[in-house]
């Protein structure tokens, strides 16, 4: 299968500080790249939908301005934890379409101290 | 929210096979029946999906029922690597987003 990449596995931060994830699928390009969050023993949720070249398609009640999201190429997508608090210490998990299937990254723990 | 429901739990022994159910009673006639899993602190895995067709791969089988309202994904022959949770997801055509709902774990024992 396609295979898909995430850069840091894991991060720890400061409160107050800016975190970026990076997205990257492998082997193939990738138009639309999804984010997920993951909290312990809970499902995924979707937080938002980017598109190459174009704004990311955020879920309802994921703040834009927090979470900033960018698809400047068809194999990277990055996502920044703006002012990050202890409350969005989390799984995040990115995911990338391809044909008719998605493919997902290994995920990055976030730690907010 | 998610249009699924499956078990929260099961256990299979290993080498045996494991058959988990998903209801989607409310399933439309353009969504496809997607199942994925996701082994402890990684990133889900794809396994398989169909749309009203039984289907195979390399992984496993899914049968769909005629009427489409249920499906129940086949692991032929388990092993303890099978442990996780899985997750039957309905989406939209080929291109919708994937919601996840609480899935089943499975554990394999042995």
């Amino acid at each position: 299968g396609a295979v898909v990449s995430q850069h840091p596995s894991r991060v720890i931060c400061k409160s107050g500080t800016s975190v970026k994830i990076e997205c990257r699928s492998l082997d193939f390009q990738a138009t639309t790249m999804f984010w997920y969050r993951q909290f312990p023993k809970q499902s995924l949720m979707l937080m938002a939908t980017s598109n190459e070249g174009s704004k990311a398609t955020y879920e309802q009640g994921v703040e834009k301005d927090k979470f900033l999201i960018n698809h400047a190429s068809l194999t990277l997508s990055t996502l920044t934890v703006t002012s990050a608090h202890p409350e969005d210490s989390s799984f995040y998990i990115c995911s990338a379409a391809s044909e008719s299937t998605q493919y997902f990254g290994p995920g990055t723990r976030l730690t907010v101290l | 929210d998610a249009k699924t429901t499956q078990p929260p739990s099961m256990d299979c022994a290993e080498g045996r096979a494991a058959n988990l159910p998903c209801n989607h009673s409310t399933i439309s006639g353009n969504e496809y029946v997607y199942w994925y899993r996701q082994i402890h602190s990684q990133g889900p895995q794809y396994i398989i999906h169909g749309l009203k067709n039984n289907e195979t791969n390399e992984m496993a089988s899914l049968i769909i029922t005629e009427d489409r309202k249920s499906s129940t994904l086949i692991l032929p022959h388990a092993t303890l690597r099978d442990t996780a949770v899985y997750y039957c997801i309905v989406r939209e055509g080929s291109q919708g987003n994937l919601i996840f709902g609480k899935g089943t774990k499975l554990s394999v024992k042995p």
